[in-house]
């Protein structure tokens, strides 16, 4: 039982260039949501979708675009990287609206120099 | 917008209990959480508080009190693996999503 896998777990990126980070979850899960976590910050929303072909502004949308084409999958997009998206990314997924069954991958750490 | 306090970090013995503290402002409450984080690896879900009182589970035990604006975590019989963040949540807006986390409290537990 995989649960919610996130790839790249590590990855390093010149400030400017682009990339995608997947999430992927076999749970049927219609909730998708990703968090970036900061020190001295906690995790902090960035985007979230409410199900396939959905996608909402979380608490810190700006710079990235995400995607939900299959229920399955959810696309983190980083357009340019700058040095302050250095961040753990963690993606969740959950059956429910509320956080009582909510899964999180394991991260994937990004760094931007 | 929300606002979630808890202590940045806490140190307890091995064999001991602990309570670690959350205050939350916010408006449409819906329920609170609480998450165990390791170092390096995801949050995992403990508890979950809607209505006022405590729930137990095990070793640990939530609290929740909606009229103050104020939950805990009570962990017994501490062990040596305890020692984690534990992030406190809110969850609240009608019709909307939104999971606000606090900052975390690192527990050390030690001999």
């Amino acid at each position: 039982n995989a649960g919610v896998t996130q790839t790249p777990k590590f990855r390093v990126l010149k400030t400017g260039q682009s990339m995608t980070l997947l999430c992927a979850q076999d749970m049927n899960h219609e909730y998708m949501y990703w968090y970036r976590q900061d020190p001295g910050m906690g995790l902090r929303l960035i985007h979230y979708s409410v199900g396939e072909g959905t996608t909402a502004k979380g608490e810190v949308p700006d710079g990235y675009n995400v995607s939900r084409l299959k229920k399955q999958n959810f696309l983190l997009g980083l357009e340019s990287a700058a040095p302050s998206q250095t961040s753990v990314y963690f993606c969740a997924s959950s059956l429910e609206l509320t956080g009582n069954t909510i899964y999180f991958g394991e991260g994937s750490w990004l760094t931007v120099v | 917008g929300q606002n979630i306090d808890q202590p940045t970090e806490m140190t307890a013995t091995e064999g001991a209990i602990v309570q670690i503290n959350c205050t939350y402002q916010t408006s449409g409450f819906n329920g609170l959480f609480w998450y165990q984080q390791h170092a390096g690896e995801a949050p995992t879900f403990l508890s979950y508080n809607v209505l006022d009182g405590l729930e137990e589970k095990g070793r640990f035990s939530s609290f929740l009190s909606r009229s103050k604006g104020y939950s805990y975590l009570l962990l017994k019989e501490l062990q040596m693996k305890d020692s984690a963040y534990y992030l406190c949540a809110v969850t609240s807006g009608a019709g909307s999503y939104q999971l606000t986390f606090g900052k975390g409290t690192k527990l050390s537990v030690i001999p």
